[in-house]
């Protein structure tokens, strides 16, 4: 069975310059996740999705980012302009449902961005 | 969100035991707590959770303080494939949804 995937692995952008992540959880999962890792430190949750829609986005910069997932399955992340401070790494995570709290989350190998 | 601490590091040798603390005095009786390990350049993988109970699965086993307030990840005999930082995590579906907050996690070196 295929894990999240995401791309690109890497990116390397100039400030202010857009930039946008995808993801494809695993198959049936209807529960997808963006979490942001900066150096050092543990990944933080930016967005979760059920099926289309995000239900949590508590913790999104939302004069920033945004996030989409039209049809429930695959998800965009965009962050529009970039600052030096986004540079970190975006993890996509997928669970089959909403099992409270011992539904395991999968994750994707994310991806590295680094704002100059 | 209840809090757990984690040593920042922990060494261990191949083919040994390794016992991998976690303090959790907060825990609430809804807490389950769940471990995942993040190889490098990797996303997180999940290990293992429980609630009261010791469990074991085929990557390692989690012993659960009677009291609740700590909880020990042990990998009965660590590979070179073990070094990873590994995250004790609390989740309360109730307070928190289905999120998972990661701390800083410990990072375990495997000498061969």
């Amino acid at each position: 069975e295929a894990g999240v995937v995401q791309s690109p692995r890497y990116k390397i952008i100039e400030k202010k310059q857009p930039v946008a992540f995808w993801c494809n959880p695993i198959s049936g999962h209807n529960t997808l996740y963006w979490y942001r890792q900066n150096l050092g430190q543990g990944p933080e949750l930016l967005i979760r999705y059920e099926n289309e829609e995000a239900v949590d986005d508590s913790q999104l910069p939302k004069d920033r980012f945004s996030a989409e997932r039209l049809k429930g399955v695959d998800s965009t992340l965009k962050i529009q302009p970039a600052e030096l401070g986004d540079s970190a790494v975006y993890l996509c995570a997928s669970s089959l449902r909403l099992a409270g709290p011992t539904d395991t989350q999968y994750f994707g190998p994310g991806t590295r961005l680094t704002v100059l | 969100d209840a809090k757990t601490t984690q040593p920042n590091s922990m060494e261990s040798n191949e083919e040994e035991p390794v016992h991998l603390p976690c303090n959790h005095s907060t825990i609430s009786g809804t807490d389950y707590i769940h471990w995942y390990r993040q190889l490098p350049s990797q996303g997180p993988e999940y290990v293992i959770h429980g609630l009261t109970s010791n469990v074991n699965n085929r990557m390692a086993s989690l012993a659960i303080a009677e009291d609740r307030k700590s909880s020990t990840l042990i990998l009965h005999r660590a590979t070179l494939r073990d070094a990873a930082v590994y995250y004790c995590i609390l989740r309360d579906f109730e307070t928190s949804g289905s999120r998972l907050t990661f701390g800083e996690g410990t990072q375990l070196t495997v000498n061969p």
